[in-house]
């Protein structure tokens, strides 16, 4: 069964800090990786996803993928309160026969602004 | 953007209890799962559907039972509720058409206590 694990598990910066999360998982046969961002109280929310090795640059969001290490990070550019939130890893595979995938989630890590 | 509700919000039970969670989809798609959240475990699949009557396991199914009775709506049962079932549960739906890609959409969580 296909293992993630997030670090750090918390974080805490200044306003306006680039933030970097990182995820590895054990299954290379992954199809795609997502983020999913969750504030307290709410449901997951996906913010960004990548499949291919190299980088996806959405906004202040960038995420790196390296299939060869099972390694994908997440970087977060001038982080802002409404950042603060628990940042979920998710790798997904796909259903044999059903035509659509399951996500394995890690632990998630949570960041918070200094106040 | 999709949209997942569920019911109840809040549910407190006694231990041996009968417990039914209810999620609904107004997006048309055709995959629907149940996860649980908790401290120290992260976001953990139940159960899942890829269409009414149809059912499938996840990795924690012990204790609960699921029901895909139309495409909207997805239930999960709790017939002999313990203290160790007491969690945050979420619902989520994603569509076939991005094979392996699909981003699935989460409802905003029940959360129940089994004393």
């Amino acid at each position: 069964q296909e293992k993630v694990q997030q670090s750090p598990e918390s974080l805490i910066v200044p306003e306006g800090a680039m933030v970097s999360l990182n995820c590895s998982f054990s299954d290379s046969a992954s199809q795609s990786i997502w983020w999913y961002q969750q504030h307290p109280g709410k449901g997951p929310k996906a913010l960004i996803s990548i499949f291919s090795n190299g980088n996806k640059k959405e906004g202040r969001l960038t995420v790196y993928l390296n299939r060869a290490s099972l390694h994908v990070s997440l970087h977060i550019k001038d982080s802002q309160p409404s950042d603060s939130a628990v940042y979920l890893c998710a790798v997904s595979m796909s259903l044999p026969g059903t035509g659509s995938n399951r996500l394995t989630f890690g632990k998630g890590t949570k960041f918070s602004l200094i106040p | 953007e999709a949209a997942v509700t569920q019911s109840p919000r809040n549910k407190v039970t006694v231990t041996g209890g009968n417990v039914t969670l209810s999620c609904r989809q107004t997006n048309s798609h055709n995959y629907m799962y149940w996860y649980r959240q908790d401290t120290g475990h992260g976001l953990r699949l139940i159960h899942y559907s890829y269409g009414a009557g149809n059912l499938q396991i996840g990795d924690v199914p012990d204790g609960y039972k699921a029901t895909r009775t139309t495409q909207e709506d997805f239930f999960l049962l709790l017939e002999l509720a313990s203290p160790s079932q007491t969690s945050l549960y979420f619902c989520a739906s994603s569509d076939a058409k991005d094979w392996g890609y699909a981003e699935q959409f989460f409802g905003p969580g029940t959360r129940l206590t089994v004393l």
